[in-house]
C-alpha cells in the first residue's frame, strides 16, 4: 500500500462549482497535513496546513482531516479559472519527528469559464 | 512577502558533470530541505539540513549528494556526477520551525530545472 494516494485527475468542472479534492494515506504516525498548489513547471504553493483532526477553513478554501479513516480533504467554494492547477496533499509527522514531507501525486484541477 | 528563491531556473549539463544548484531561503528560517521532482512524478524529499548539519536524507541522496550553507543566506545542492536519472526539478523549501510547534510549514521555491544530456 502506498504512504500516501490521491487520485490524479484531471478534474474538470465548471466556474462557481465546488471542488472536492482527496487523499487516502497508510501511516498513522502523520501528524501534519498540507495541501499545495501547483501550476505547471513551478514550485508548491502552501494552501493550507493543518494539525491533526478537524476542520479549517481560508476564504474559498477549507482543509479537513479524519485520522480515524485516513482521509484528507480539501474543498474550494465557488472556483474560479485561477484555481486551475495542480493541487498536491502532504503529510508528515509529529513535532521532534521526521521533517520529511511525504506527497500524493497530485490532482490536476481546470476550471472552465 | 519573503520567498525562497533559487538560481539557476534550468540547468543543461553533460552526464557525468558536476552540478550545483543555489537557494537563497526566507531570511529568519531555521531549517532547510531539498525535494526533487521527476517529471510526471511525485515530489520527493531528498535531504533536511539544520545548524549546518544534514537532519535527515532520503535513500535517494546518495554519495553523490551533498548540500552546503556557505554563508549566511545561501544554501546549495551539488551532484558530483550527474546521471540521466537526475534530470528532474528541485526544489528547495525552508521553515521557521519555533520549538512551540508554530513554524512547522514548509515554503518552497520555484525550482531548478535539470537536464542531464
Amino acid at each position: 500500500q502506498k504512504e500516501v494516494e490521491q487520485d490524479p485527475g484531471p478534474l474538470s468542472v465548471p466556474e462557481g462549482a465546488i471542488v472536492s479534492l482527496n487523499c487516502t494515506y497508510s501511516n498513522s504516525a502523520f501528524q501534519y497535513f498540507m495541501w499545495y498548489r501547483q501550476y505547471s513547471r513551478k514550485g508548491p504553493e502552501l494552501l493550507m496546513y493543518t494539525y491533526s483532526s478537524g476542520n479549517k477553513e481560508d476564504g474559498r478554501f477549507t482543509a479537513q482531516v479524519d485520522k480515524s479513516s485516513k482521509y484528507i480533504s480539501l474543498f474550494i467554494r465557488d472556483s474560479q479559472p485561477s484555481d486551475s492547477a495542480t493541487y498536491l496533499c502532504a503529510m508528515k509527522g509529529s513535532q521532534g519527528g521526521s521533517e520529511k514531507l511525504v506527497f500524493g501525486k497530485g490532482t490536476k484541477l481546470t476550471v472552465n469559464p | 512577502e519573503p520567498e525562497v528563491t533559487q538560481t539557476p531556473s534550468h540547468q543543461v549539463t553533460q552526464m557525468g558533470q558536476e552540478v550545483i544548484l543555489r537557494c537563497v531561503p526566507i531570511s529568519n528560517h531555521l531549517y532547510f530541505y531539498w525535494y526533487r521532482q521527476i517529471l510526471g512524478q511525485k515530489v520527493e524529499f531528498l535531504v533536511s539540513f539544520y545548524n549546518n548539519e544534514i537532519s535527515e536524507k532520503s535513500e535517494i541522496f546518495d554519495d553523490q549528494f551533498s548540500v552546503e550553507r556557505p554563508d549566511g543566506s545561501n544554501f546549495t545542492l551539488k551532484i558530483r556526477s550527474t546521471k540521466l536519472e537526475d534530470s528532474a526539478m528541485y526544489f528547495c523549501a525552508s521553515s521557521l520551525r519555533t520549538s512551540g510547534g508554530k513554524g512547522n510549514e514548509q515554503f518552497f521555491g520555484p525550482g531548478t530545472r535539470l537536464t542531464v544530456l
